[in-house]
């Protein structure tokens, strides 16, 4: 079955500078690829998503990557403000079974003002 | 006009009690789901739902019995609660297997 690894688990940068989360899998026919982002005590929403046939997706201040050669995809949030401070999971499906979402364990985001 | 939604929000309960929690979309998605999240925040897949039926069922124990009374609702019933247990579960649906799942608030069960 698929594996997500992600890293790093926690994440502490300064307001304005950007954040990288990195994330691996395992199933080379897996092919949507979400992020989503929880605050504290609050359900999981999706933030972006990128598809197979796709290398790169940006919207406003968050972009994500995918290399499928070497199965990693990554998030970029660049001028961070305290507000994305959050456990951010990045996710893949499984190739074979579409119906499953295999998440990362999460980054706890946290932005320093 | 809350998207999913789940019931009860919080859930205590003691060891060996059977409780159930209900979830409903008005998204009109054909698939349904239910995740485990544990202390450290891992979001596990338990269940999901397609049209009804039954399509993944991860190595969940017999005590977890999901049932779809139809496509908007998804119910979870845990029999012989154990400490074990204690966690957020998220219930979520989505139009497709590769499409965003939309989550609901999440019970939080708590085994004493």
């Amino acid at each position: 079955g698929e594996n997500v690894e992600q890293h790093p688990s926690t994440l502490s940068v300064q307001e304005g500078d950007s954040a990288v989360i990195k994330c691996t899998y395992s199933d080379s026919a897996s092919n949507y690829f979400p992020w989503y982002k929880q605050e504290l005590g609050k359900r999981p929403q999706l933030i972006i998503d990128i598809r197979s046939n796709v290398g790169e997706k940006k919207d406003q201040r968050i972009a994500v990557t995918l290399n499928k050669t070497a199965k990693h995809f990554s998030l970029h949030i660049t001028e961070t403000q305290p507000e994305d401070s959050a456990v951010y999971f990045c996710a893949a499906n499984s190739g074979g079974s579409n119906y499953k979402l295999t998440f990362g364990k999460g980054t706890l985001l946290t932005v320093n003002p | 006009d809350t998207a999913v939604s789940q019931t009860p929000k919080y859930l205590v309960t003691q060891m060996g009690n059977d409780k159930s929690i209900k979830c409903e979309q008005n998204l009109g998605h054909d698939t349904m789901y239910w995740y485990k999240q544990d202390s450290k925040k891992f979001l596990k897949i338990m269940f999901s739902y397609n049209n009804k039926e039954l399509i993944i069922n991860e190595t969940v124990p017999n005590r977890f019995s999901p049932k779809s009374p139809d496509k908007a609702h998804l119910n979870l019933h845990i029999n012989s609660l154990e400490l074990g247990d204690s966690a957020v579960y998220f219930c979520a649906s989505s139009q497709g297997p590769s499409f965003e799942q939309y989550f609901g608030p999440g019970t939080r069960l708590t085994v004493t």
